[in-house]
């Protein structure tokens, strides 16, 4: 296992739609996070995971946002009814729970037209 | 609310200069600090990450200094390359949970 890795890379779609996103993390990390990055700015804080179960959402994840874990392995990431304000970076980063460095993956560019 | 400020928002510099990039937080109640380096359209790769009790912590030509009670973090690139050519995060971790606090990062530009 090389690292966290997402799936897919690049998503574009219409205003509307719903779209899924897949973070596998590194192999028995219990920690997930999710982070959104818009241009030119750090990536925000959505929401994380200890094994299966979500801990914490940001005020940034809306109703429409979703975010699930089963089995404490792999997350999704689901956004319904798309809005143009949603065209950002989605990060997912994992870490063991005795380390402090969070290891994260290459992102999914998501355009919303 | 954590805030995070990184000034420069951008630098050029040329080949062999060092780099100067400062980062400030506003709740000094922190886990650690991390330094990131992010390539264009690419996710993040961790530099150094410094604890809050250490005041500083190296790595090859990298060096990050850490004042927890200033709200200050510094981090020095030595003898710049056009390969350190990127944008450089800070982010601090929450003393409860670890999530992360970014900065807007600086946009480093190394001129052969």
């Amino acid at each position: 296992d090389t690292g966290v890795s997402q799936d897919p890379r690049h998503k574009i779609t219409k205003r509307g739609q719903n779209v899924t996103f897949r973070c596998d993390p590194i192999s028995e990390h219990n920690r997930l996070y999710w982070y959104r990055q818009t241009l030119g700015q750090g990536p925000e804080f959505l929401t994380y995971f200890q094994n299966e179960a979500q801990l914490e959402k940001s005020r940034l994840l809306s109703d429409r946002f979703s975010a699930e874990r089963p089995k404490g392995s792999f997350s999704t990431l689901e956004i319904q009814r798309t809005e143009q304000g949603d065209s950002a970076m989605y990060l997912c980063a994992s870490r063991l729970r005795r380390e402090e460095t969070q290891y994260f993956g290459p992102g999914t560019r998501l355009l919303v037209l | 609310k954590q805030e995070v400020t990184q000034i420069p928002a951008a630098l050029s510099v040329p080949e062999g200069e060092n780099l100067v990039l400062n980062c400030s937080f506003t709740d000094s109640a922190i886990y650690n600090l991390q330094w990131f380096r992010q390539d264009p359209g690419k996710g993040l790769t961790s530099l150094l990450l410094i604890q809050s009790s250490q005041r500083e912590q190296t790595s090859g030509r990298l060096n990050a200094s850490l004042d927890k009670s200033s709200g200050r973090s510094t981090l020095y690139i030595a003898a710049s390359q056009p390969g350190d050519s990127a944008t450089y995060l800070c982010a601090v971790s929450s003393l409860y949970d670890y999530k992360l606090s970014f900065g807007a990062g600086t946009t480093v530009t190394v001129r052969a």
